[in-house]
Order: C-alpha cells, then sequence, then structure tokens
C-alpha cells in the first residue's frame, strides 16, 4: 500500500545538524509533491514548505529558510529533511506528507509517522 | 500565529453531533478547497475531509465537511469515542503561496 515512513527519533546538542528521512513506497516519489510539517510540543501542525520530487526544486515557508534543506534521492525513493545549526526551538515532531491531486486541487495523504527531534544539551 | 481560526476546543457526549468551524480569508478559504484532517496523539494526522466535502475510502459517512464564503465546518455525527482527537483544517494561501493550517481543535467525548 501507500505509505511514508520516516526515520527514528533523533536527541540532538545546540549547533548541530540532523537529516530526517522519508521512504516513499507504493508509488513513485517523482509522481507527487511531497510536503514537510512540522508540530512543536503542544502546538499545532505548521507547514514547513514543499519539494518538486520531479525536479527536485524545493519551496520553504516563512520562518523555514536558510536552515531548513529539503532534498531528494530518487533512486532509492527517498525524501529528506536536513536542519542546520540546531536551536532548543527546533524540538519537534516533523511530517513528510504526499500532496495527492485532482488536478483541481491537493491534500496531503498519506503522511509519514513522524519523527521526534530533540534538541539538548 | 494561524490566520484560518478554530476553536480550540469542543465536546460532546457518544451519539450526539457536534461541529467545527474553521475561520478564514478571502485569500485562502474564499478561494481555495479546504482539507480537514485528524490527528490522534503518536499518530500520523489522517486525511478525514477532502475538496471542502468528499471523503476518502475508509472514512465513516459520520463524518461531513461544508464551505460557505472564507468559512468551514467539519461536522462529526453520532459522535465515538474514538473520535477524540485533534481536529485541523487546512487551505492553500495565494498570498503567502503556501499552505495554511488551522490552529487545531481539541475534541473531548464525555
Amino acid at each position: 500500500q501507500v505509505q511514508l515512513v520516516q526515520s527514528g527519533s533523533e536527541l540532538k546538542k545546540p549547533g548541530a545538524s540532523v537529516k530526517v528521512s522519508c521512504k516513499a513506497s507504493g508509488y513513485s516519489l517523482t509522481t507527487y509533491a511531497l510536503h514537510w510539517v512540522r508540530q512543536a510540543p503542544g502546538q499545532g501542525l505548521e507547514w514547513m514548505g514543499w519539494i518538486n520530487t520531479q525536479t527536485g526544486n524545493p519551496t520553504y515557508a516563512q520562518g523555514f529558510t536558510g536552515r531548513f534543506i529539503f532534498s531528494l534521492d530518487t533512486s532509492i525513493s527517498m525524501a529528506y529533511l536536513e536542519i542546520d545549526t540546531l536551536k532548543a526551538d527546533d524540538t519537534a515532531t516533523y511530517y513528510c506528507a504526499r500532496e495527492y491531486s485532482n488536478g483541481v486541487s491537493g491534500w496531503l495523504d498519506p503522511w509519514g509517522q513522524g519523527t521526534l527531534v530533540t534538541v539538548s544539551s | 500565529q494561524s490566520v484560518l481560526t478554530q476553536p480550540p476546543s469542543a465536546s460532546g457526549t457518544p451519539g450526539q453531533r457536534v461541529t467545527i468551524s474553521c475561520s478564514g480569508s478571502t485569500f485562502n478559504i474564499g478561494s481555495n478547497p479546504v482539507n480537514w484532517y485528524q490527528h490522534l496523539p503518536g499518530m500520523a494526522p489522517r486525511l478525514l475531509i477532502f475538496s471542502n466535502n468528499q471523503r476518502p475510502s475508509g472514512v465513516p459517512v459520520r463524518f461531513s465537511g461544508s464551505k460557505s464564503g472564507t468559512s468551514a465546518s467539519l461536522a462529526i455525527s453520532g459522535l465515538q469515542s474514538e473520535d477524540e482527537a485533534d481536529y485541523y483544517c487546512a487551505a492553500w494561501d495565494d498570498s503567502l503561496n503556501g499552505c495554511l493550517f488551522g490552529g487545531g481543535t481539541k475534541l473531548t467525548v464525555l
């Protein structure tokens, strides 16, 4: 079945970097756009941006430029979220999600199970 | 701060009907379809309603969505204990050129 499987939890120190992976199965990664969504502890869902899986071109939401990098390895159906120079307030669960579209509108389905990134000294 | 406004909480007893509202603007809900997601703690968010009022396969018919102008609503009829979750509306925003999520509504089944 169509699913996205993410890498496991990470514990990092401030200033370090982290790379979260998201593996697509049951469909071709390059057929649909891939989005990233953050949920900080006790907070709601926050859209981080998306990556065009055909061209590799990323688009970042306001607040997620500079330290956040979306990338792909289409040979292994993998998408990545890398966060550089981690700060304590990067502590959150990060989700990848496929954008499915009917040509008129799009929606996120399915979602990965989430990757908890904890930044603490 | 989200520009899609949802009530932070809602509640109902088993069997009741509850509605969750989502208020936006002409740039988002007024111009684009609304999607709804259900999020249970520790789980992946789940698509509940797409394109304002369409249910994906596997979503019970007691979940329904509607949109009017710059507002949308999610209705849950025949409330069940397993419906206790956080619910989020989402829509594309043409001014931000990005996706917006509502702040989320925590539904409690009493």
